[in-house]
């Protein structure tokens, strides 16, 4: 696609409840990142894809959250037993990787709300 | 890791001033130093990025110049307009297989 697509936009689930979000990253793009934004904090890095594997996981908080990535493309966050403290916007971004350019474009975010 | 510190948290400029935004970074390591723009309600965008070859780049109204040894670079806006007022973060990596760490962002309000 012409952008990074990430669904659904609007996320409200009760506390307890398992979620699953999702992020389409730009056709081509090797990498692929999932950063956590809380209201009026900065961008905090939760996992990194090249290709399917993750390199770099070590930004997720605890064993509820775990991503996934499938034939290099679409990812999938999925966070179990919601906490009302993950309520965040998450933002997936993907880039070329290595070689090429290193700028990440970023999707518009899912906007997750735990009550 | 890395840490990436941008200060003040808040600046306001008046339409047509310049504004300069500052950020320091404590890896000696990173060498890739990209600036975000997020408007509300969208992801960040990326708008300028300079490599630790580098010590000035330039895209029309914007610059960023980069001080290795004292490890802080900088986002300069010229002809500020209210189109400009936003979140701007600044980042810092290590490579293209390294995440960006971010600061934590400052908003900039022009005043009309």
């Amino acid at each position: 696609g012409a952008g990074v697509s990430q669904s659904p936009s609007n996320k409200v689930t009760e506390k307890g409840k398992d979620v699953e979000l999702r992020c389409d990253p730009i056709s081509g793009h090797t990498a692929l990142y999932w950063y956590r934004q809380s209201l009026g904090q900065g961008l905090e890095f939760l996992i990194y894809f090249q290709g399917n594997s993750a390199p770099d996981k070590s930004g997720l908080p605890s064993d509820r959250f775990s991503a996934e990535r499938t034939g290099g493309s679409v990812s999938t966050l999925t966070i179990q037993r919601t906490q009302q403290e993950d309520s965040a916007v998450y933002l997936c971004a993907s880039s070329w990787g290595q070689g090429r350019s290193y700028g990440y474009t970023f999707g518009s975010g899912t906007r997750l709300t735990v009550v | 890791g890395e840490n990436v510190e941008q200060h003040p948290s808040t600046l306001s400029v008046q339409e047509g001033d310049s504004a300069v935004i500052k950020c320091t970074y404590s890896d000696s390591a990173s060498n890739y130093f990209p600036w975000y723009k997020q408007e509300l309600g969208k992801g960040p965008q990326l708008i300028i990025d300079i490599r630790s070859n580098v010590g000035e780049k330039k895209d029309q109204r914007i610059a960023v110049t980069l001080n290795k040894t004292a490890k802080h670079f900088s986002l300069h806006i010229t002809e500020t307009q209210p189109e400009d007022s936003a979140v701007y973060f600044c980042a810092a990596s290590t490579g293209a297989n390294s995440k960006l760490t971010f600061g934590k962002g400052i908003t900039l309000s022009v005043r009309p």
